[in-house]
């Protein structure tokens, strides 16, 4: 079955505490993006990569890393988290190409105490 | 700037009548336009999408949406509601000569009552 695969789903942590949210994707995806979702601002862009070793900053970049290693794989890494990065995480995937709509992942709950 | 609305936070109806979620986009050039739905506790599924063509769409689970380029609006539509449509719907507006400026609407949560 085609699908990009997240994990964790739930995870709750300090603040400080460097975390990794894995993200893989089995479709051969070129295009791979992180989003966080917030109550009344939708979907807003934190990374993205258009393939591997090619990563840029979308909307919301602070306080976030990634890498892409492996066409599959676009782990996202909260280096020194913070409450302000409680949020729901979503990766997304897709071809190259504009008249693609994402594959998105099942998300993952962060809560940053 | 670019940008994606849907006007309604919330949307209510009654299950058997007829659904509209709003969305108006601001996204120069010939943008892609995209529907998905979340339920709980679940990512974004892809519903239908516009590239080309009549400008009537037909997706999953009976919706359809109609883009309107003289509005640069791209409503989505179903015929008779049901209980099992409750969700949260987000419109999107892909570029085409950009695709990675990927531009979504902050959402609507349609309620369908029994």
């Amino acid at each position: 079955e085609a699908q990009v695969t997240q994990n964790p789903r739930y995870l709750i942590t300090v603040t400080g505490k460097k975390l990794t949210v894995t993200c893989s994707q089995n479709m051969n995806h070129e295009y791979m993006s992180w989003y966080r979702q917030d109550p009344g601002l939708g979907l807003r862009q934190i990374y993205y990569s258009m393939n591997v070793e090619v990563t840029d900053k979308g909307d919301v970049p602070e306080g976030y890393k990634v890498s892409r290693k492996e066409k599959r794989n676009f782990p996202l890494i909260l280096e020194s988290p913070s409450p302000n990065q409680t949020s729901l995480y979503f990766c997304a995937s897709s071809p190259l190409s504009a008249n693609y709509g994402y594959t998105f992942g099942s998300g993952t709950r962060l809560t940053v105490v | 700037a670019q940008s994606v609305a849907q006007p309604e936070d919330q949307v209510n109806v009654a299950e058997g009548n007829p659904l509209t979620v709003k969305c108006t986009y601001s996204v120069s050039g010939n943008p892609y336009l995209f529907w998905y739905v979340q339920y709980p506790n679940r990512g974004l599924q892809f519903l239908l999408k516009y590239i080309t063509g009549d400008n009537l769409v037909k997706g999953s689970y009976g919706f359809e949406a109609e883009f309107n380029k003289s509005q640069t609006s791209f409503h989505l539509k179903k015929p008779s509601a049901l209980v099992s449509d409750s969700a949260l719907y987000f419109c999107a507006v892909r570029d085409r000569y950009n695709f990675n400026k990927f531009y979504f609407g902050s959402g609507t949560k349609l309620n369908v009552k029994p």
